[in-house]
């Protein structure tokens, strides 16, 4: 069965970090294009970071220079580090797969739970 | 950086009703538009990809259409399991950003 299975959230400082871990299980993390996608009641979906199969990375402005992405291969795992933590990055983090056809992304076809994550002094 | 607005923001029907969402793009994204459903307490499912593509596994009764800017998803005839909260996604570029939601109700 094909599955993503998220860890790590917690409740944080404003300035700590924190890193997520999202397991794949039925097929290979590091050959497929992987999301960071987080959601709060006030803004919704918002769409955080992807890794290419390639290794190339994109951000949310929100979050570029913060937050790093990565995978590790052994453990068939993708990774949020998330550095300096603000307010608002609270919300809920779920990793997604991302649908590759004909040299394009298409639609994020795999979708963890969700891990809680809550920046508060 | 792409804002996609969706309406209604509240759909309120009755199951064996046909449902009728819209998500308009502040400018083109071709065909690369997705709709996920989101159930309380779930992930988003991906329903629709390039617009009109059902994702594996999604019923019929689901069909997505248009371009460029005005993008329609339809659900045919309502079953229970279906009132739930609708996003669409643009897959255009970097940042892919989502819909504020169509929530579907029961009447």
């Amino acid at each position: 069965e094909v599955q993503l299975v998220e860890s790590g959230g917690s409740l944080v400082h404003p300035g700590e970090s924190l890193r997520l871990s999202c397991t794949a299980s039925g097929f290979t993390v590091s050959t497929n294009y992987m999301n960071w996608v987080r959601q709060t009641p006030e803004k919704g979906l918002e769409w955080v970071s992807v890794l290419y199969n390639d290794g190339i990375t994109f951000y949310a402005d929100s979050v570029r220079g913060r937050f790093t992405i990565s995978t590790d291969s052994s453990k068939n795992t993708l990774y949020l580090q998330m550095n300096s933590l603000r307010v608002e990055d609270t919300a809920v983090y779920y990793c997604a797969r991302d649908l590759y056809r004909s040299a394009r992304l298409r639609g994020m076809d795999v979708w963890g739970q969700g891990t809680t994550v809550t920046v508060s002094s | 950086e792409v804002v996609l607005t969706q309406s209604p923001a509240t759909l309120s029907l009755s199951p064996g009703e046909r449902a009728t969402l819209s998500c308009r793009a502040s400018q083109s994204v071709n065909n690369y538009l997705a709709w996920y459903q989101q159930r309380p307490g779930q992930a988003p499912r991906l329903l629709i990809y390039d617009a009109s593509s059902r994702a594996t596994g999604v019923p019929g009764r689901f069909s997505g259409s248009g371009s460029e800017t005005d993008f329609t998803l339809t659900i045919s005839s309502l079953e229970p399991e279906d009132f739930a909260v609708y996003y669409c996604q643009h897959r255009l570029n970097w940042p892919s950003t989502f819909g504020q939601g169509t929530k579907v109700e029961i009447k």
